[in-house]
């Protein structure tokens, strides 16, 4: 199964500042067909972007993502507080479809 | 707007078999992959399986032995299906629309247990 690695494990920002969350993938991804989600605590998760880089509906466009090869990159331009919560990537262009572990979002 | 309200037991004793549905509303079943996802407390999220728009289910090999996913078309429901359910299977499951997935249901919280 294709493994993805999420990277770092937390990451502390102040309000405004810029973040970049990583997701690495053990083989190649079909299609780029990676999704990242954002979920806060008690609440399911919430789809920010597709295909790599294509934003979901609704989603702030302070999100966005890139790929190159195997690396994937979630980066939030300007850190708004509501954007704490736990952030996943997951690839959908393999099968069995598999999520990264996770990164925290936090506000210092 | 689509909305997905799922429900089954909160509690099941292990070995005994795991049964949830999930209805969809406000849109559209036919046409779509309907997903169940996992996530046991305070962990992460597991693909427990899909079922896409021929009818033809999809599963975790880690889960495949034991899991069922099928749909009514004719009630707009999803259900799953886990058997021999020990306690490593308490989490929170979801049911979800797509692959990548748009539309979530609430959740609910399945604790094995005696």
């Amino acid at each position: 199964e294709n493994v993805l690695t999420q990277s770092p494990g937390t990451l502390s920002l102040s309000p405004g500042e810029r973040g970049i969350l990583s997701c690495r993938a053990s083989q190649s991804v079909s299609g780029n067909y990676l999704a990242w989600y954002q979920q806060k605590p008690g609440q399911a998760p919430r789809l920010l972007i597709y295909g790599a880089s294509s934003r979901a509906a609704g989603a702030p466009d302070r999100f966005s993502g890139s790929a190159s090869g195997t690396d994937f990159t979630l980066t939030i331009s300007r850190l708004e507080t509501e954007d704490v919560g736990v952030y996943y990537c997951q690839q959908y262009g393999n099968s069995p479809r598999t999520f990264g572990q996770g990164t925290k979002v936090e506000i210092k | 707007q689509v909305q997905l309200q799922q429900w089954g037991a909160g509690l099941v004793k292990p070995s005994e078999t795991l049964s949830l549905t999930c209805a969809v509303f406000g849109g559209p079943f036919r046409g779509h992959f309907w997903t169940w996802v996992r996530q046991p407390p305070g962990k992460g999220l597991e693909w427990i399986g899909e079922i896409n728009y021929d009818g033809a289910a999809n599963y975790n090999p880690s889960l495949k032995s034991r899991v069922t996913i099928s749909r009514d078309m004719s009630k707009n429901q999803l259900s799953l299906k886990l058997t021999s359910v020990t306690a490593a299977d308490t989490a929170v499951y979801y049911c979800a629309r797509g692959i990548a997935v748009d539309n979530w249901g609430q959740g609910t919280l399945v604790t094995v247990s005696s």
